[in-house]
């Protein structure tokens, strides 16, 4: 099946600094979806990319597509506490029936 | 709405047992899924739902049953535990997409299961 590989697995940063995480796959996906896990909780959904090139914001938070959909990233700007969990990308496929390929995750510490 | 409602949130069992993990959700959504969470690993499904009385397998499901009898609920169980079921279990559910747009997943809670 489809492989989503994410890195980094885990980063550190001071609050303010900027995050980025990556998902990477060997072969074109039909889209791209991203969660949010806050310690001790569940996957929350944050947003859908489906679209070639396609760059969607929300506040700090920028996720982009990349032109051949083999890759995906997140990037939040100027790091809150708020911010510290795992982020997590997922891969549906055309229809996915509830069936999602998830990255391994990236686990984010934000030091105050 | 609760959403989806997974019970227990922890457990322990002994290698051999067995037990039932429990999930339902009042959303009217078509598909259910279970996922289990390991360390490094991320979300690993084990077996989905497109609908009641339809199920099929996923990447982990060795060691699982599944049964939809109705639209909202989908237990999932272990036969006989072993160490290696030692995980977190998250039930999930989704609607219907379109075209490409796949719908959302909403995951319960989680069951934390610690097999000895």
């Amino acid at each position: 099946g489809q492989q989503v590989m994410q890195i980094p697995q885990y980063q550190h940063v001071q609050e303010g600094e900027d995050f980025t995480t990556y998902c990477n796959s060997s072969t074109t996906l039909s889209n791209i979806q991203w969660y949010k896990q806050r310690p001790g909780g569940h996957p929350v959904f944050l947003i859908q990319l489906v679209k070639s090139g396609e760059v969607k914001k929300q506040k700090r938070l920028t996720f982009q597509f990349g032109e051949a959909k083999k890759n995906s990233s997140l990037h939040i700007t100027a790091t809150q506490t708020t911010d510290v969990g795992t982020y997590f990308c997922a891969e549906a496929g055309g229809t996915s029936y509830g069936k999602l390929t998830f990255g391994q995750g990236t686990i984010l510490t934000v030091h105050p | 709405n609760a959403g989806v409602t997974q019970t227990p949130k922890f457990q322990v069992l002994k290698t051999g047992q067995s037990m039932t993990l429990q999930c339902a959700q009042d959303m009217n959504h078509e598909y259910m899924s279970w996922y289990r969470q390991d360390p490094g690993m991320g979300l690993r499904l084990i077996h989905y739902s497109v609908g009641a009385g339809i199920t099929d397998q996923g990447e982990v499901p060795n060691g699982y049953n599944v049964s939809r009898s109705t639209t909202e609920d989908f237990p999932l169980r272990l036969l006989s535990a072993a160490p290696s079921q030692t995980s977190v279990y998250f039930c999930a559910s989704s609607g219907q997409g379109s075209n490409h747009y796949n719908s959302p997943l909403h995951f319960g809670n989680g069951t934390r299961l610690t097999v000895t």
